[in-house]
């Protein structure tokens, strides 16, 4: 069954610095990976996803992620935060070769990023 | 363009109580997905739908059911509501896209349950 790991709760940086929210994955085939962010009080919204082809994936909001196939890793990075950043990132993934309809979520990660 | 429209935004129910959920999309998808947000437990798949007529268990199935009555359409029902069920509830849809390759999926904006 596939799975996604967030192993931070929170992470906190400050404004200027970059950032890092972790994301590991397990699928029996090949992954889908997808990032998306959550504002107070609102649904979910697409950020970036790696789907084949070059490892290093750019995204909405100067949000980039790299794909590492050999720690089965998914990690979302800004090299410049901004206090508008600050939300909960959610990681999820889909199985390519097994059941594809599904997607599932890590538990999401807090990010805080102070003036 | 609405993309997903879920009804009501906030519920309160008595503990054996039952209440349906809506969810509605116009963007042609096929596949459409029951979650619960918990804090600290993320979101967690209820139920899915890969097309109209088919659903499958998530992985938090127990005390839901659901209906794809149509395309567009993907109902999330309490039969005997719990205390245990006070959740955020989203429902989203995706599909295929250009290529081949799954397109990101779009979500609702949640319905706040609490159950009392």
């Amino acid at each position: 069954a596939q799975s996604v790991a967030q192993p931070e709760d929170q992470v906190n940086v400050a404004e200027g610095n970059p950032l890092t929210v972790k994301c590991t994955y397990s699928v029996s085939g090949n992954p889908y990976l997808f990032w998306y962010v959550q504002y107070p009080n609102r649904g979910l919204q697409f950020l970036l996803k790696y789907i084949t082809g070059d490892n290093l994936v750019k995204g909405s909001y100067g949000f980039e992620a790299e794909f590492n196939k050999s720690q089965t890793s998914f990690h979302l990075k800004k090299p410049s935060a901004l206090v508008s950043d600050s939300a909960l990132y959610f990681c999820a993934v889909r199985d390519v070769l097994y059941n594809t309809d599904k997607l599932i979520f890590g538990t999401g990660t807090r990010l805080q990023v102070f003036p | 363009n609405a993309g997903v429209t879920q009804t009501p935004k906030f519920q309160v129910l008595k503990t054996g109580q039952s209440m349906t959920l809506q969810c509605a999309q116009d963007m042609n998808h096929n596949s459409m997905y029951w979650y619960r947000q918990d804090p600290g437990m993320g979101l967690r798949l209820i139920y899915y739908s890969a097309s109209e007529g088919t659903t499958d268990k998530g992985e938090v199935p127990n005390g839901y059911n659901v209906s794809r009555l149509n395309k567009r359409e993907f109902s999330l029902r309490l039969e005997s509501a719990a205390p245990s069920q006070t959740s955020v509830y989203f429902c989203a849809s995706s599909e295929v896209g250009a290529g081949g390759y799954w397109a990101e999926a779009f979500f609702g904006q949640g319905t706040r349950l609490t159950v009392v």
